[in-house]
């Protein structure tokens, strides 16, 4: 079955530092990709998706490009603030399920 | 903007109570979901409902039901409460077009004592 796989956290960074937080995925056919994040006391939000091989979603200055060939959408920012500490989700849907597949989550914390 | 609204953000029961999660979103969204969410273990599904009165078993649906007698209002039942469903209920919507993207209530933080 489908399967999301995300590096374990927490991810502490110093403030304007670079950010990624991997991701790779197993699915039948060619799954749409997201990135969802939990603010502390909050409920999941859409970060950014991808729906093909090679498009880069991008949303508040991260990004994350939709590698068919490594099966892999790599979250990144160029220059994390503290209002960035958050949990990030990495998530797919195939077969035009409208249920995604989640990934554990990756904590992040950034200090001033 | 979409919005679901979960009715209790923190709940605190004793085992064997029966439990009400309620969560009513206002954009006519077909598909509604109930997750819970714990440290490590990340989203589990529990139910889902893609349409009035129909529901379907997520991942760990025991120990649970749902109702879904109007549209917009999609509700998490434990019949008997338990220690180990301590947990964060998440609630969330989508169209049924959409492959994908949910939108999520706040949560409902429970503890059963």
């Amino acid at each position: 079955g489908d399967s999301v796989t995300q590096m374990e956290g927490p991810v502490t960074l110093s403030e304007e530092a670079f950010l990624t937080i991997n991701c790779t995925y197993t699915a039948t056919g060619y799954p749409s990709l997201f990135w969802y994040v939990q603010y502390p006391g909050e409920g999941l939000q859409l970060l950014l998706k991808a729906t093909k091989a090679d498009d880069k979603g991008s949303n508040k200055g991260f990004e994350a490009t939709y590698r068919k060939e490594t099966t892999s959408f790599h979250l990144e920012k160029g220059s994390v603030q503290v209002s960035d500490s958050a949990v990030y989700f990495c998530a797919l849907a195939s077969g035009g399920s409208y249920i995604p597949t989640f990934g554990r989550g990756t904590s992040l914390i950034v200090h001033p | 903007d979409v919005k679901v609204t979960q009715s209790s953000r923190y709940l605190v029961k004793r085992t064997g109570e029966k439990v009400f999660l309620e969560c009513v979103q206002d954009m006519d969204h077909e598909n509604m979901f109930w997750y819970r969410q714990d440290p490590g273990l990340g989203l589990r599904l529990i139910y889902f409902s893609y349409d009035v009165k129909m529901k379907e078993k997520g991942d760990i649906p025991e120990g649970y039901s749902v109702s879904r007698e109007k549209k917009e209002r999609f509700s998490l039942i434990l019949e008997s409460a338990s220690t180990n469903q301590t947990s964060m209920y998440l609630c969330a919507s989508t169209l049924r077009t959409t492959t994908g993207e949910l939108f999520f209530g706040e949560g409902s933080r429970l503890t059963v004592l």
